[in-house]
């Protein structure tokens, strides 16, 4: 029963540097999703998809990017780090045809730090 | 856009007593749902309760119930019976569908909860 696994769990990049988080659920859901919390900000939506071939952007989505080629993964792809990325990274995912008051089920983060 | 605010950064109450934590959102949107999640030190985030707003019954889980008040865009958590594993950063979130088939959830700041032995 692994849900939603991400990782890696802790990342250490240099500005300028090129890195994709690996996000992965084996619930079948329709809808993914990343986010990143910064203290005191919450969390806020960077992408999401609702479904394999389908992806949006979020409040946050410049410096990212996410494809979705099958129904499990959701990569989140920072092409160029910089310093204003340091954050804990979420992957979340849930179900649409049972309604948008399906929870989310979210991984355990992964905690980026970009010098 | 839709707003959540949780106007409450900390609040702190002592064991076996009763916390409110408060919410009000912002949306033009008739059909949303409305959520508390938890997250421990361990920074895994667990749903503790949800609402939908088309029902006009609080939802209630054990020892959390919520205070929905439609009208007035508010959406209150009350834990009775305070525990020690309560301690946590509780988020509040709102999710609607815009027309794209589900739009993610936006949260809160956040209010951490202390739990006073």
């Amino acid at each position: 029963n692994a849900g939603v696994t991400q990782t890696p769990k802790f990342q250490v990049l240099k500005t300028g540097q090129s890195m994709t988080l690996q996000c992965a659920q084996d619930m079948n859901h329709e809808y993914m999703s990343w986010y990143r919390q910064d203290p005191g900000m919450g969390l806020r939506l960077i992408h999401y998809s609702v479904g394999a071939g389908i992806t949006d952007q979020g409040e946050v989505p410049n410096g990212y990017n996410v494809s979705r080629s099958t129904t499990e993964d959701f990569p989140l792809r920072l092409l160029s780090a910089a310093p204003s990325q340091t954050s804990v990274y979420f992957c979340a995912s849930s179900y649409i045809r049972t309604g948008l008051n399906s929870p989310l089920h979210f991984g355990n983060g992964t905690r980026l730090t970009v010098t | 856009a839709q707003t959540v605010t949780q106007s409450q950064p900390e609040m702190s109450v002592q064991e076996a007593e009763t916390v409110t934590l408060s919410c009000t959102y912002d949306t033009s949107e008739s059909d949303y749902y409305l959520f508390w999640y938890k997250q421990p030190p361990s920074r895994q985030m667990i749903l503790v309760i949800r609402q939908e707003a088309y029902k006009q019954q609080n939802a209630t889980e054990n020892r959390f119930s919520v205070n929905f008040q439609k009208a007035a865009k508010s959406f209150s958590l009350k834990i009775s019976d305070s525990q020690l594993g309560d301690a946590a950063m509780y988020f509040c979130a709102y999710r609607a569908d815009s027309g794209g088939g589900a739009d993610g959830l936006t949260f809160g700041k956040g209010t951490h909860l202390i739990i006073q032995p």
